[in-house]
């Protein structure tokens, strides 16, 4: 079945460096790619998404790329703040006629230290 | 603003009960989704459902089922509870193509 690998398992940077998350994917007819942050006691919350027909999305410190043929995709946060520190979540989803299954990868703790 | 609700925040229950978790979107919303949390396991799908009573099971089925009588509401049924479905159970609901959003969350505790 569909898989969603995600690494690294838990990450700390100091505020104002970049943080890399990166997650591959099994099923080759995935085609929607979100992330979602789940802060501490909260429920999680999509904070970018990527469609397959698109490489790269940027969004104020946060882009998304996507490399279709190694089928993985990579969060990137620029400027990195104490307010980032959370869980973050890769998904993936195949969209098929009128299914759209969405997968989750492992989960990243983010630790910003001030 | 879009809402999923679930019916109970916490839930304590005897090993062997049948226990209900419920889950209600108001964006008449195609998909409606269980996920277990558990810690370094991240969001595993239990079930899936993209229309009233069509249901798909996801990674990990085994010991529940599911009922969508309602494109609103979809619950979750563990048939016996175990000690090793104590977990945080969380429901989230998409249109077909988008983002979803997640109720707050049910921890369950089977003792």
């Amino acid at each position: 079945g569909e898989n969603v690998e995600q690494h690294p398992s838990t990450l700390s940077v100091q505020e104002g460096d970049s943080a890399v998350i990166k997650c591959t994917y099994s099923d080759s007819a995935s085609n929607y790619f979100p992330w979602y942050k789940q802060e501490l006691g909260k429920r999680p919350q999509l904070i970018i998404d990527i469609r397959s027909n698109v490489g790269e999305k940027k969004d104020q410190r946060i882009a998304v790329t996507l490399n279709k043929t190694a089928k993985h995709f990579s969060l990137h946060i620029t400027e990195t703040q104490p307010e980032d520190s959370a869980v973050y979540f890769c998904a993936a989803s195949h969209i098929s006629g009128n299914t759209g299954k969405l997968i989750f990868g492992q989960g990243t703790t983010l630790q910003v230290k001030p | 603003d879009v809402k999923v609700t679930q019916s109970s925040r916490y839930l304590v229950k005897r090993t062997g009960e049948k226990v209900f978790l419920e889950c209600v979107q108001d964006m008449d919303h195609e998909n409606m989704f269980w996920y277990r949390q558990d810690p370094g396991l991240g969001l595993r799908l239990i079930y899936f459902s993209y229309d009233v009573k069509m249901k798909e099971k996801g990674d990990i089925p085994e010991g529940y089922s599911v009922s969508r009588e309602k494109k609103e509401r979809f619950s979750l049924i563990l048939e016996s509870a175990s000690t090793n479905q104590t977990s945080m159970y969380l429901c989230a609901s998409s249109p077909l193509i988008g983002e979803a959003f997640f109720g707050q969350g049910t921890r369950l505790t089977v003792v």
